[in-house]
């Protein structure tokens, strides 16, 4: 069965970065794009931007360009999203997802930005 | 930016009650290609979101059908022809016509 299987929670300082993993199973990796999106509890769900996992090319978002980098390995069917500078506003659950329509959808990773 | 206006916010039901949810874009979800779309999903509490319906009315596979999408343009309406108790949580339209793709804020249906 289709699975999207996320790295833990993580806690970061400001002005730090992470990287967040999301390990696709059951599928044709390279046959869906990867879709990223931001959930809080203010802003509610947010679109970041999706990779295509055959080319690595990307979509972003305007208002994540700078603020997420997307990438992708295919020879182990992961996907990444990196948050740079981060602030107490990139605090929140990101999820990955299959393809643009998110049939899929990863466990969710929650990321707490907090000196 | 597309911005998708749900309504009611919260829906109280009762179980074997049909519900509708309404999803209103500020510019029409119709494609050069001829594709409308909007999907809507439902998020269970602790859960992340599912796929119910895509492409207005599609109904996702493995999804019951009591759930059904319309409409066309800028009006949209999600039904649930009797509500089950799995049915409780939060429901959210989304578009992916035009970038950057974006969800409505959500409709919570709880038991009455």
């Amino acid at each position: 069965q289709v699975q999207l299987q996320q790295s833990g929670a993580e806690l970061a300082k400001p002005g730090s970065s992470v990287k967040i993993s999301c390990k696709a199973s059951g599928y044709t990796f390279t046959s869906y794009y990867i879709s990223w999106i931001k959930q809080t509890t203010g802003q509610g769900l947010e679109y970041i931007g999706y990779i295509n996992t055959g080319s690595g090319g990307t979509n972003y978002n305007e208002k994540f360009k700078g603020k997420a980098t997307l990438t992708v390995d295919k020879s182990s069917s992961t996907a990444f999203m990196q948050l740079s500078s981060l602030t107490p506003d990139d605090s929140a659950v990101y999820y990955c997802a299959r393809g643009i329509a998110a049939a899929y959808w990863g466990q969710g990773t929650l990321v707490t930005v907090s000196s | 930016d597309v911005v998708l206006t749900q309504t009611p916010p919260t829906l109280s039901a009762t179980i074997g009650q049909s519900v509708s949810i309404s999803c209103r874009s500020s510019q029409s979800l119709l494609h050069s290609n001829g594709n409308t779309y909007l999907n809507w999903l439902l998020q269970r509490p602790g859960q992340p979101p599912q796929l119910l319906i895509y492409l207005v009315s599609r109904l996702e596979s493995g999804v019951p059908n009591r759930f059904s999408g319309s409409g066309s343009g800028t009006d949209f309406t999600l039904k649930i022809s009797g509500v089950e108790a799995e049915d409780l949580g939060v429901y959210y339209c989304v578009q992916s016509t035009h970038a950057p793709y974006t969800f409505g804020a959500g409709t919570k249906l709880e038991l009455k």
